[in-house]
């Protein structure tokens, strides 16, 4: 079975731009969560995603949005960039039986965005 | 405030001992996770507790949700065991993080 893909891995952008990020969960996971890891905060939930609705949301400004499609791959936006978005963004999916996390998270290998 | 702490911070050990690390938390939780991330940024889950103990091979977790504490450990440490082990906690709609443990494990 493959695992989570995430594109692109790499990406450069200048403050004020958007970017999109594209994660495809496991076969069969209906959900996919985002998180931000960065040096000086660690790793943080931002939201996570099932059956195309948003189930849960950490603290992150509006500038952070996902969605999800029918077929369980999910994107993030962010809008506006900022020098602190830079960060290595990653998604995780799992089945979606249970709500918040009380189920195994698979990781993808994230996308490392660098805002110049 | 953090809601997730864990000790130690780095943490260098010879090849076969055996290694604690320490998860404290503040919050109630419904599910404790802990997780393995590699150089290079990849994260493997290794447990998901919500009471009590679980083993895989020569890795343990524990948990006491009275105290909000819990452990990993690893038995007969080795060198592919170097990485950094997060803590993270699950308290139904929000997910906090530790700050990780860096093990290295010299031969």
């Amino acid at each position: 079975k493959a695992g989570v893909t995430q594109t692109p891995r790499y990406l450069i952008k200048t403050r004020g731009q958007q970017v999109t990020l594209s994660c495809s969960p496991i076969s069969g996971h209906r959900s996919v969560s985002w998180y931000q890891q960065t040096p000086g905060q660690g790793l943080q939930f931002l939201f996570e995603y099932f059956s195309e609705t948003q189930r849960n949301k950490g603290n992150f400004p509006g500038r952070f949005s996902g969605r999800q499609f029918s077929n369980s791959r999910s994107e993030m936006n962010v809008s506006t960039l900022e020098l602190g978005d830079s960060a290595l963004y990653l998604c995780a999916s799992s089945l979606g039986l249970e709500s918040g996390h009380r189920e195994t998270q698979y990781f993808g290998p994230g996308t490392r965005l660098l805002v110049l | 405030k953090n809601e997730v702490e864990q000790s130690p911070q780095n943490l260098t050990a010879q090849e076969g001992e055996f290694i604690t690390i320490n998860c404290s938390y503040s919050v109630g939780i419904s599910a404790l996770h802990w997780l393995q991330q590699h150089p290079g940024g990849g994260i493997v889950s290794l447990f998901m507790l919500s009471s009590g103990k679980k083993k895989h091979g020569r890795l343990i977790a524990t948990i006491n949700i009275q105290e909000k504490h819990s452990s990993l450990h690893i038995t007969a440490s080795h060198p592919r065991d170097s990485a950094v082990y997060i803590c993270a906690v699950n308290t139904g709609n929000q997910f906090y993080f530790g700050t990780g443990t860096s093990l290295t494990v010299i031969p």
